[in-house]
């Protein structure tokens, strides 16, 4: 079955520490996203990507970084700059176009201790 | 720019009463509309979407929208609600200067009493 994984369900993270957030795809989508999920805020856009090697700081960048090196990975380090990491990352994609929907990982939830 | 406005933060409905889900954007020009559902720590779903066509548009699990281009509104029902329906919903819309994005509505919770 075709879908998106993310890795790991639960992270655990000491203040300092850079962790990295795994999502793969077999969709054979060209756009991949990470968002941050807080109580009561809705989805806020981290990254996306709209082809392999290239991507874009959506609006809540700071503090941290995405590579694209192959189409079906699009992985995500929350690195010790980022103030306040404690969340739940939500990883999509979609087929490149205004009428497509974005299918959605099952999320990390990431713990800052 | 778009903006997608969903007016209620959570909405209480007895089992087996109908529920209405309200969702407005902010521009007329065209847009494509997305209702989709989280449930408890798990990612989104895609519940409905209208893309063109009729206004009336049919999901799953008993869900309908109606898209409104006057009132720039695309709201959800579900005519009797269950308690597996408990969940939080949003709203999202593409434009053609979107740049393949979404954009979100904050959610509404919605609450099932028994």
């Amino acid at each position: 079955d075709g879908g998106i994984t993310q890795s790991p369900k639960y992270l655990f993270r000491k203040e300092g520490q850079n962790v990295t957030l795994s999502c793969e795809q077999n969709l054979n989508h060209d756009a991949m996203y990470w968002y941050r999920q807080d109580p009561g805020q809705g989805l806020r856009l981290i990254y996306y990507s709209q082809i392999v090697n290239d991507f874009q700081k959506g609006d809540i960048a700071e503090g941290y970084s995405v590579s694209r090196e192959k189409k079906e990975s699009f992985p995500l380090t929350v690195t010790s700059a980022q103030k306040n990491p404690t969340a739940f990352y939500l990883c999509a994609s979609t087929r490149t176009g205004v009428r497509n929907e974005q299918f959605f990982g099952p999320g990390t939830r990431l713990t800052v201790l | 720019a778009q903006s997608v406005t969903q007016l209620d933060s959570q909405v209480p409905v007895f089992e087996e009463a109908p529920v209405e889900l309200r969702c407005n954007y902010s521009s007329s020009v065209s847009v494509y509309l997305f209702w989709y559902v989280q449930y408890p720590n798990q990612g989104l779903q895609l519940l409905l979407k209208y893309l063109s066509g009729s206004t009336l548009v049919k999901g799953i699990n008993g869900f309908e929208a109606e898209f409104n281009k006057s009132q720039t509104s695309f709201h959800l029902r579900k005519p009797s609600v269950h308690i597996s329906d408990t969940a939080e919903y949003f709203c999202a819309v593409s434009d053609g200067d979107s740049n393949y994005q979404l954009i979100w509505g904050a959610g509404t919770k919605l609450i099932i009493k028994p």
